[in-house]
């Protein structure tokens, strides 16, 4: 595998059930991302982890949990979510903070 | 309040001609430039980007401009292909410190005839 990798590309999920998403960079990248991406929204910006440590945090709900073990893997757990959560979730990664940055393909997420 | 602009929703171009894409910004802060590319089912790629120091950089086919003064930059695309059917964000961000929060504008459907 190459580049950076999310799974899984899809997910219909009920408000009541707990998943998660993950995400793995390929790059040696040390910074990872989440984004949200809504239907005729931009692109937003909900986590951003450094050397493993959390930097930012979008004023994210906190039924959005995320999680990173190490600089090649990040997480995204969700628990009850609403159905306007339903949006393409990137990750994405860069050598560092100032660096540019490199999308995953994303997780279509739908919750009904 | 978005501080990233792309006014044009979509754009058709014939195949060869020029493609345009604009983008205008709010924020006097930014001072570094990107343009990702998307395709469906795949996640944004990096195209080019450009430094507030300068007003052109040209990547093959792909060249962007900036007008500082007139907080606005613009993508040309020549020739244009059939490939570079696509969806086209703009991207800003303050250069000076750490941590630079990108922000991005809403995209623009880029569609090339044959």
């Amino acid at each position: 595998e190459t580049g950076v990798t999310q799974t899984p590309r899809h997910l219909v999920m009920g408000m009541t059930n707990k998943k998660s998403l993950k995400c793995e960079q390929h790059l040696g990248h040390n910074a990872m991302y989440w984004y949200k991406q809504s239907a005729k929204k931009p692109l937003e910006l909900m986590f951003v982890y450094n050397f493993k440590e959390q930097t930012e945090n979008n004023s994210v709900p906190s039924r959005f949990s995320p999680e990173c073990p190490n600089s090649s893997h990040l997480f995204l757990h969700l628990h009850t979510l609403q159905p306007e959560d339903s949006a393409l979730y990137l990750c994405a990664s860069s050598q560092d903070l100032r660096d540019t940055q490199y999308f995953g393909p994303g997780t279509r997420l739908t919750v009904l | 309040d978005q501080q990233v602009k792309q006014n044009s929703p979509s754009l058709s171009v014939q195949e060869g001609r020029i493609s345009i894409l604009n983008c205008d910004y709010t924020n006097s802060m930014f001072d570094y430039f990107l343009w990702y590319k998307k395709y469906p089912a795949e996640g944004p790629t990096f195209l080019i980007s450009i430094s507030s120091i300068k007003d052109k950089n040209e990547d093959g086919r792909f060249t962007v401009f900036l007008n500082k003064s007139a907080k606005h930059l613009s993508l040309h695309i020549v020739p244009s292909q059939p490939g570079d059917s696509a969806v086209y964000f703009c991207a800003a961000k303050p250069a000076s410190g750490g941590y630079q929060k990108v922000t991005f504008g809403i995209g623009t459907k880029l569609q090339v005839i044959p």
